[in-house]
Order: structure tokens, then sequence, then C-alpha cells
């Protein structure tokens, strides 16, 4: 079945740090890879997406590129901020039993950005 | 705001009540989702409902009952909950064709963050 592998946190970063959030995948077919955060006390907001191989997802300042060769899909963002302190949840969707899409979870990376 | 609400934001109840959490959708979707996301586990998928059908149904105890009457409402029924039932319900949203070409993001809404006492 389909799986997804996430390092994990809590990372903590100075702000102006350098992020890279690891993200690996198992799965069947081609599917889809996505990055979701959640801010305390939140729902899941999608972060960035991308739909095949090579593609680069990216949103705010954030990147991560679909190698399906590695099986990754690695979260990075050149210079953090206090505000994007939440936990990042990697996902990937493929299809479900009943032949619609489902989406399959990491178990969240948690990122605490201090001043 | 995603377009997804969910009622009540919070709920604490006892193992022998009942009650209902409730989602609604306002994007046009015509899929709804119903995840469990407890502390130091994966997201859990509960319940999925396509055009209004249930499609999936991960292995989840008789005390949770999903009734989704139309595209846009989705419910789920408590009762008789055990402790570890507590945890943050998510209701997602999203838009799905047939066949192997529609994989869309699901739209989520805030949860309701459920105590069993």
């Amino acid at each position: 079945g389909n799986s997804v592998t996430q390092m994990e946190g809590p990372v903590t970063l100075s702000e102006e740090a350098f992020l890279t959030i690891n993200c690996t995948y198992t799965a069947t077919g081609y599917p889809s890879l996505f990055w979701y955060v959640q801010y305390p006390g939140e729902g899941l907001q999608l972060l960035l997406k991308a739909t095949k191989a090579d593609d680069k997802g990216s949103n705010k300042g954030f990147e991560a590129t679909y190698r399906k060769e590695t099986t990754s899909f690695h979260l990075e963002k050149g210079s953090v901020q206090v505000s994007d302190s939440a936990v990042y949840f990697c996902a990937l969707s493929g299809l479900g039993d009943s032949g619609y899409s489902t989406l399959t979870f990491g178990k969240g990376t948690m990122l605490l950005v201090s001043p | 705001e995603t377009g997804v609400t969910q009622t009540p934001r919070h709920l604490v109840m006892g193992m022998t009540n009942k009650k209902s959490l409730k989602c609604e959708q306002h994007l046009g979707h015509n899929a709804m989702y119903w995840y469990k996301q407890s502390a130091k586990k994966p997201l859990e998928l509960m319940f999925v409902y396509n055009f209004k059908e249930q499609t999936e149904n991960n292995s989840v105890p008789s005390r949770f009952s999903p009734e989704c009457p139309n595209s846009s409402h989705l419910f789920l029924h408590l009762h008789t909950l055990q402790p570890e039932d507590s945890a943050l319900y998510l209701c997602a949203s999203s838009q799905e064709g047939t066949g192997t070409s529609s994989y869309n993001e699901q739209f989520f809404g805030p949860g309701t963050r459920l105590t069993v006492l």
C-alpha cells in the first residue's frame, strides 16, 4: 500500500535560517504529492503540490521537487520566519479501493522558529 | 478561510452521550471526508463520501456513524464513545472525477476538538 515517511521533529531554527524537511514515499502508479501546513488551532491548509515527476511546487517561499528516482518530495525554504512555525505534513494522492482518490499522510513535522 | 466549516469547534461529552459533528462545504465539491487526528499519530482517514455515497470505511468502530444528506453537508454521529476517541476530527472536501486523473487537493475545515470523559 501507499505510505509516506517524514523526518521527526521538532525542527528548531532561528529566523532567516534555511529549512529542509525530508519526505519519502512508497506508492504504486504515479501519485500526486502535497505539502500541507497546520497552524496552531487550525485545520490543514495546502501549501504546495506537484502532480508529476520533476515538477516543482512552490508557494510563500517554500519549494519541493517531485523526485521519482529517489521517491522524495523534500520541503525547503531559504529563510524561515517566526510565522512559519507550524506542523508540516507530506501527503500523496492515490486511488483507494473505491477507485476514487484518497490522501495518505506522513506523521507531520513540527517546525519552531525563534526570533 | 478554506470554504469548509465545522461545528462545534470544541465538544466535551461523557461516554453515554450521543452527539453529532457537522461539516459544511461552500466550494461546490462532490467528495467529503472525515479524518481523526490524535496526538503523535498520523492522520487517519475514517470515511469518504463521493457523490453522496460512502465509498471508504477504514475499519471504523460502529460507535461512529457518518451521514451525508447532500454533497454540501456531512455529519458524524457519536454514541457510547471511549476516552481514547478523544482527538481532533477534521472534515475535508474535494472535487473528484472518475478514473485515474483526478488527484485533486483536499480542503480542510478547522476541526472539532473532542474530549470524551
